[in-house]
């Protein structure tokens, strides 16, 4: 069965650093969306993605996070200068018509 | 503001029960999705509603627009059903998606 697979699966990073979060969608799929969860709390939107141009994104999408589809299947999410906040699971979702889930990528900024 | 009030927060069952989760929104919606999310963080989609009832195996979810009110239920509960059930909404206005707190459910055995 098809899945939505995302790498790594934990990553820690300093204060300040850029991270790639990598993504692979499920391959026929044309929607393509990273959502957030801080520990403890809600699973937050941050953007979508169709037709190589975000659709939508959210508040919490701000200038030090970018996506990109850089080869035609992965999919990426960068955060540019992380903070403390910024620690959290990612997730990747992609989508025909039902959402499916990655199943997530740890961040830890310390 | 746009919100998303999930019922109850935690539910603990004895295996065997019928189980009742509640979603409720404040405007109107394109569609609804119930999730769950397992002990590991893993997020799994159960459904996808626009309107009426969807039904996959022990699971039902059901849907009025009306009242702006979704519910998932779960017959003949098993401890592999313990995870937490998301309920999440797609808004008319935009695209994004706005996610409930989730319903933390313990199936004792």
């Amino acid at each position: 069965e098809p899945e939505v697979t995302q790498t790594p699966s934990h990553q820690v990073t300093q204060m300040g650093q850029e991270v790639i979060l990598r993504c692979v969608p499920i391959s026929n799929h044309l929607y393509f969306y990273w959502y957030r969860q801080i520990l403890g709390q809600k699973v937050e939107f941050l953007v979508s993605f169709y037709n190589n141009e975000i659709s939508e994104k959210s508040e919490i999408f701000d200038d030090q996070f970018s996506v990109e589809r850089p080869d035609g299947s992965n999919f990426t999410l960068k955060i540019r200068s992380t903070k403390l906040e910024d620690s959290a699971m990612y997730f990747c979702a992609s989508s025909a018509y039902e959402q499916f889930f990655g199943p997530g990528t740890r961040l830890t900024v310390l | 503001k746009n919100e998303v009030e999930q019922s109850p927060q935690n539910l603990t069952a004895q295996e065997g029960e019928f189980i009742t989760i509640n979603c409720s929104y404040s405007v109107g919606i394109s569609a609804l999705h119930w999730l769950q999310q397992h002990p590991g963080g893993g997020i799994v989609s159960l459904f996808m509603l626009s309107s009426g009832k969807k039904k996959h195996g022990r699971l039902i979810a059901t849907i009025n627009i009306q009242e702006k009110h979704s519910s998932l239920h779960i017959t003949a509960s098993h401890p592999r059903d313990s995870a937490v059930y998301i309920c999440a909404v797609r808004w008319f206005s935009n695209n994004d998606m706005r996610f409930g707190a989730g319903t933390r459910l313990t199936v004792k055995p």
